[in-house]
């Protein structure tokens, strides 16, 4: 049971580039979500999914997209890199929603955009 | 804007000092609250997760409180060993859609 796994674990962008980090549980869990950490700032929500096929924005959703094509996999797509994206990216999920339920954490993956 | 409050930002204590931190939370629309752990170079780990007014809970030597009325909850460490050295995170659940809001952290070193 590896929890949830996030790839690349860092990634150096320039400015303009794409990428798709990629986020996967082996839980069963409905919801995952992604969150972006930067210094002095507590984690915001960027989106989530209830379940396969079912995505929503969370408070910072510009420059990115997701999809849920599957209970597993939940990656998130930076669309066209820009320096305000350089941050701690997190990937967690849980039971169900986050209301009562306990989210778990994958390892991160560090971003810099140049 | 809602917000989550923790004080303080940074603790330091000595081996087997006791300690205790606050979350502060709107008591509106409460729904959950949630304590994490985040020890540096990894990821947070779920503590707690509490819903009543007067819960408390217990993992070992940390324990925590609950208060929805006044909007405050309390995670206690007793006899702190350097390893609780961590950020401790609250993040607090409202509203009929069930939104996350996390706090900044309490940033906990144990010196030995």
């Amino acid at each position: 049971n590896a929890g949830v796994t996030q790839t690349p674990k860092f990634q150096v962008l320039k400015t303009g580039q794409s990428m798709t980090l990629q986020c996967a549980q082996d839980m069963n869990h409905e919801y995952m979500s992604w969150y972006r950490q930067d210094p002095g700032m507590g984690l915001r929500l960027i989106h989530y999914s209830v379940g396969a096929g079912i995505t929503d924005q969370g408070e910072v959703p510009n420059g990115y997209n997701v999809s849920r094509s599957t209970t597993e996999d939940f990656p998130l797509r930076l669309l066209s890199a820009a320096p305000s994206q350089t941050s701690v990216y997190f990937c967690a999920s849980s039971t169900e929603g986050v209301g009562s339920y306990e989210q778990y954490f994958g390892p991160g993956t560090r971003l810099t955009v140049t | 804007i809602l917000n989550v409050e923790q004080s303080p930002q940074s603790l330091h204590v000595q081996e087997g000092d006791s300690t205790n931190f606050t979350c502060s939370f709107p008591s509106s629309n409460f729904y959950a609250l949630h304590w994490y752990r985040w020890e540096t170079a990894k990821s947070p780990e779920a503590l707690f997760v509490m819903t009543l007014n007067g819960d408390e809970k217990k993992k070992g030597r940390i324990s925590a409180t609950l208060n929805t009325k006044e909007g405050y909850s309390y995670l206690y460490i007793k006899g702190s060993q350097p390893e609780d050295s961590a950020t401790y995170l609250c993040a607090f659940t409202y509203g009929v859609n069930r939104k996350l809001i996390w706090g900044l952290g309490t940033s906990l070193a144990v010196n030995p």
